[in-house]
This record gives structure tokens, sequence and C-alpha cells, in this order.
């Protein structure tokens, strides 16, 4: 596609339920990111991909976060029992190069926890 | 980990004046900086950006300063226009391992107002 592609847009659930966010990067980006965005806040860093493997999760913020890549092209983020905090904008990004080149942001999925 | 300040928090100009943001990182090993524009309900995008090994560069109406001794860039906007209103970001990032992931600053909101 033209650009980084997430799904869905706007996801809203119930506490402890479980959540699946989709990310769809620029074709040939080996650099996959995923980043979280609080109201007025930057986005803070999740985890990052240099193709399938996760070569940086430390920005997870506990178990119940997991991301797979299982094909080096879209990304899932799964989340467990979630909860209000959760609630947020889920930013993916890729980019050409994992550590030097531009990254290219999608438009996000607004997650919000009742 | 990296550290990105970043100030004013808003800033409100009048169309034709300039504008400056400013930010400090905390990494000296980090060496290349991006300057992200996010629009309502959007996803960042990149406007200009600029590593180590220059001081300097402009884009159009656009320029970005880099003074690594001190550990600070800086965004100016000139002849702003009413377009220019968004939030912007600044962020840094280093080039091996585990800092090769963008780290933001808490953004700026920028009203060009007529």
């Amino acid at each position: 596609g033209a650009g980084v592609s997430q799904t869905p847009s706007n996801k809203v659930t119930e506490k402890g339920k479980y959540v699946e966010l989709r990310c769809d990067p620029i074709s040939g980006h080996t650099a996959l990111y995923w980043y979280r965005q609080s109201l007025g806040q930057g986005p803070e860093f999740l985890i990052y991909f240099q193709g399938t493997g996760a070569a940086d999760d430390s920005g997870l913020p506990n178990d119940r976060f997991f991301a797979v890549r299982p094909e080096g092209s879209v990304s899932t983020l799964k989340i467990q029992r979630t909860e209000r905090g959760d609630s947020a904008v889920y930013l993916c990004a890729s980019g050409p190069r994992g550590n030097t080149g531009e990254l290219f942001f999608g438009e996000g999925s607004r997650l919000t926890v009742l | 980990g990296e550290n990105v300040e970043q100030h004013p928090s808003t800033l409100s100009v009048q169309e034709g004046d300039s504008a400056v943001i400013k930010c400090t990182y905390s990494d000296s090993a980090s060496n290349y900086f991006p300057w992200y524009k996010q629009e309502l309900g959007k996803g960042p995008q990149l406007i200009i950006d600029i590593r180590s090994n220059v001081g300097e560069k402009k884009d159009q109406r656009i320029a970005v300063t880099l003074n690594k001794t001190a550990k600070h860039f800086s965004l100016h906007i000139t002849e702003t226009q009413p377009e220019d209103s968004a939030v912007y970001f600044c962020a840094a990032r280093g080039n091996t391992g585990t800092a090769s992931k963008l780290t933001f600053g808490t953004g700026t909101r920028l009203q060009v107002t007529l």
C-alpha cells in the first residue's frame, strides 16, 4: 500500500477483554515499531521488529502486552486482560532500514477501555 | 536510556512571524534527530531531520540546528502560516542495538493566528 495501514482505527472494549491491533507496513520495509500515545503526550516506545524477530521489546509495560510479526510484514499487537489505563492511541511505524532510516507512521488505533 | 525534553509546551504566534521549539537530549551517543508534525487524528509525519555530523539543515521555511556539545537541537519555522498549526515533536535516536528506537519529546502545540 501507499502508507502504513492500521486497523481498527477505533476500538472500544470492556475491562478484562482481549484486544488485537493490526499493522500493515509499507511494502519492503524491514523495520517495524509500535508506540503508544496518551492524550497530550509524545509517542512512547513499545517494541521494535527487524524482520520477523523482536529486536527490542523493552518498552512493553508488562506481560499482558505481546506483539508478533510472523512473516516479516504484518504485525499484531495483542493486549490481554485490558485495563482502563491501557486506553491510548497505538501507533505503528515502519522504515526501510532499522537504525538509520526515516520512520513512517500510520494513523493509529485508538483504544478505549471502559 | 535516552531522555528528551521539549519546550515550550504551547506556542502562539501571529501569521508571518517565526516560531522556535527547543529540545535537549541526554544520551551523547544519539546521532539522529527528526522532527515530526502531528495534526489532529493523524499519525506523526516527518518534516525535517538532522544527523550528528551536521550543525544545521534547512528546507524552505523550516530549519533545524544541532549543538552536540550542549546536547540540544531546535526547530525554526519562518513566515508561519495557519496550516503550520499542529503539534510538533522532536525525537532522538542512537544507532546500535537497543538504542535504535526513537525517543520523543512531549510535544509543542503551535497555534498560528491570523
